[in-house]
């Protein structure tokens, strides 16, 4: 199975930073991963898939890149409701895997 | 809009069986992959299963191979999910989930119901 490594698993930051999340995946999965926001109690949200394709009326402060082992979700501008958790996601393979998510957080 | 609708969750005893369903709108249901996605109480997210168009093909994880089943009726526009022999472990939300263009990202979520086995 492929494992994802998400980094960091919490996050603090001042509305307006810029923040940067990471994903490592343990073998290459080429540009198959997706980036996910999930507020409580609500279910998942795609924000970016293909490493780097903005979800259609996702705001355009979220950013991903990335290519193979080593992918990165991007907030230009950290807006309030930015703060919930965020996890990332490969389907190059079954079975399917998520980092184990990171938490945001506004100072 | 797209729609996905779970239900079928409540408290079990380990060892136990249940029966998830999705009711699935709004788009071609049998041109798509499906998904269960689960998430216990606090945790992360956890890929459960997936089928294909027509159901012929299926995939699970490892940790519920030969106790959970997926199936789907397209002419009834649903995915189930066949829960048996459940254990403590496996309390959690349960989503089903449309994988966008069969690509395996999942670009609609149902609200996810919640399944708990307790005795």
């Amino acid at each position: 199975d492929i494992q994802m490594t998400q980094s960091p698993s919490t996050l603090s930051a001042y509305v307006g930073d810029r923040v940067t999340v990471t994903c490592r995946a343990s073998q290459n999965i080429s540009s198959w991963l997706a980036w996910y926001q999930q507020k409580p109690g609500k279910a998942p949200k795609v924000l970016i898939y293909k490493a780097s394709s903005l979800e259609s009326g996702v705001p355009s402060r979220f950013r991903g890149s990335g290519f193979g082992t080593e992918f990165t979700l991007t907030i230009s501008s950290l807006q309030p409701g930015d703060s919930t958790s965020y996890y990332c996601q490969q389907y190059d393979s079954s079975p399917y895997t998520f980092g184990q998510g990171t938490k945001l957080e506004i100072k | 809009e797209v729609q996905l609708v779970e239900s079928g969750g409540g408290l079990v005893q380990p060892g136990g069986s249940l029966r998830l369903s999705c009711a699935a709108s709004e788009f071609t249901f049998s041109s798509y992959w499906m998904s269960w996605v689960r998430q216990a109480p606090g945790k992360g997210l956890e890929w459960v299963a997936n089928i294909e168009e027509d159901g012929s093909e299926k995939y699970y994880v490892d940790s519920v191979k030969g106790r959970f089943t997926i199936s789907r009726d397209n002419a009834k526009n649903s995915l189930y999910l066949q829960l048996n022999s459940l254990r403590v472990e496996d309390t959690a939300v349960y989503y089903c989930a449309r994988e966008r263009d069969n690509s395996g990202d999942f670009d609609y979520w149902g609200q996810g119901t919640l399944v708990t086995v307790s005795s």
